[in-house]
């Protein structure tokens, strides 16, 4: 079945910087989007970027240009999510998730991983 | 860039019908998906494309659109479908996926 595994939880101090993994399977990793979006504690979902895994084609949202990297490596069926320059308020559970269909994204999102929680603190 | 309004908060009867809205204004070009947040888990989609449902989601689950405004209806709801239920679709803006506040599902 399709699945995406994400790597374990994050303690960063401010300013520091975060790489979180999301490990595809079941599937043609190469056909399909991987989408990254963030949910604070008590809050709503917020979309922060994808990337289709074949073309390599990226759009970040505008709230984390500058601050946010994906890349992906596709021998490993793996994406990557950095985000630099952290702050307290960055302090939330980050999910991956596959865009439904191939090709351009659809933004319709599934599966999800299971969440990794970055938690920023001094 | 565009937002998706919900209400904050719906409940149900157990075994009553309810419907959430997401109103927004990508939805007159984009059709919203609908998912399921448990506490303490990851989304599960439940409603894509107008209407459709993916494999293992029960049909109790449905949505209809009109306008600006998608809805979803719980047909019969269970204990098992208290939830976070969110809406996103795509957008024409500078940020091409949007979501919704959610909606808290209470089952009473």
């Amino acid at each position: 079945q399709v699945q995406l595994v994400q790597s374990e939880a994050e303690v960063k101090k401010p300013g520091a910087s975060v790489k979180i993994s999301c490990r595809a399977s079941g599937y043609t990793f190469n056909k399909h989007a991987i989408h990254w979006v963030r949910q604070a504690p008590g809050q709503r979902l917020e979309w922060m970027g994808w990337m289709h895994a074949g073309s390599g084609n990226i759009k970040y949202s505008q709230s984390f240009q500058g601050r946010l990297t994906i890349t992906r490596d596709t021998a490993a069926s793996t994406v990557f999510m950095e985000l630099n320059t952290l702050r307290p308020e960055d302090t939330a559970v980050y999910f991956c998730a596959r865009d439904f269909y191939s090709g351009v994204p659809a933004a319709i999102l599934d599966p999800w991983g299971q969440g990794t929680p970055v938690i920023v603190s001094s | 860039s565009s937002e998706l309004t919900q209400e904050p908060a719906v409940s149900v009867a157990l075994g009553q019908t309810v419907t959430i809205t997401c109103q927004g204004d990508s939805l007159r070009t984009f059709y919203a998906s609908w998912y399921q947040q448990r506490p303490g888990q990851a989304p599960v989609l439940v409603i894509y494309n107008q209407n459709s449902r993916p494999s293992g989601i029960p049909d109790r689950f449905s949505a209809s659109n009109s306008g600006y405004t998608s809805s979803l209806t719980i047909t019969g709801a269970q204990a098992e479908d208290e939830a976070d239920y969110y809406c996103n679709s795509r957008d024409n803006t500078d940020n091409p996926v949007v979501f919704g506040g959610g909606t808290k599902l209470t089952v009473l």
